[in-house]
């Protein structure tokens, strides 16, 4: 257990439907980053937050959205899905930002139907 | 977008030897990191290596980086079955770009018993 906490692990849905993923950071850790891993596409940087405010933005779809909680969970809202939006979605947080290593969740995996 | 590019993408090598897997990225970095990723889970961190250091030990990890040729390398040493797995490098970004990470597409590396 990493302690960075995503659900669900699974997630099957059908297309133009919208999904809601949740991460739980470490204890203490303050920023929180999503990732969609794909086999075409890799690793690809969608979003990060940082105690509660949008901190970088990478390739992430208008469709997509995202937000960090006082509580310091976050959640990555997905809507309009798309075949192409099957991945695994990873959560990753840190203590600060810039010069540390990045603990992962174990990632949810929506398949798009 | 991918920062870095891994070299081999895939390399098979036997119980014992040494494995070197290389990185090459194109923008300045604050620093880079390498995760490791076991099919369909989630990364877990093994290394990072500052700006403004050349090398790095952990266990039996060796990482250099090499600013002026945007390159690093990660050796493994007298691997193991157990090391079989994907190996990412990572570019981070300073303070100031969110300390995002930039993953390149990653070498599967695979260690026969």
């Amino acid at each position: 257990d990493s302690g960075v906490t995503q659900t669900p692990k699974h997630l099957i849905t059908a297309t133009g439907q919208r999904v809601t993923l949740r991460c739980s950071p470490r204890s203490g850790d303050l920023s929180v980053y999503w990732y969609q891993q794909s086999l075409d596409q890799g690793l690809q940087f969608l979003i990060q937050y940082y105690n509660g405010e949008e901190r970088a933005k990478g390739n992430i779809l208008e469709r997509f959205s995202a937000q960090q909680f006082p509580d310091l969970h976050s959640e990555l809202n997905l809507s309009s899905l798309e075949l192409g939006d099957s991945a695994l979605y990873f959560c990753a947080s840190s203590a600060w930002t810039g010069d540390y290593g990045y603990t992962f969740g174990s990632g949810t995996r929506l398949t798009v139907v | 977008s991918q920062q870095g590019e891994e070299d081999p993408q895939a390399l098979s090598i036997q119980e014992g030897e040494n494995a070197t897997m290389n990185c090459s990225y194109k923008t300045s970095i604050n620093n880079l990191q390498w995760y490791r990723q076991n099919s369909g889970r989630g990364l877990v961190h093994l290394i990072l290596i500052r700006s403004n250091e050349r090398e790095k030990h952990s266990g039996r990890l060796r990482v250099t980086l090499d600013t002026s040729k945007k390159s690093s390398s990660l050796l493994i040493t007298a691997s193991r079955a157990a090391d079989t797995a994907s190996y990412f490098c990572a570019t981070g970004s300073d303070y100031n770009q969110g300390g995002k990470l930039i993953f390149g597409q990653g070498t599967e590396l695979s260690v026969k018993p």
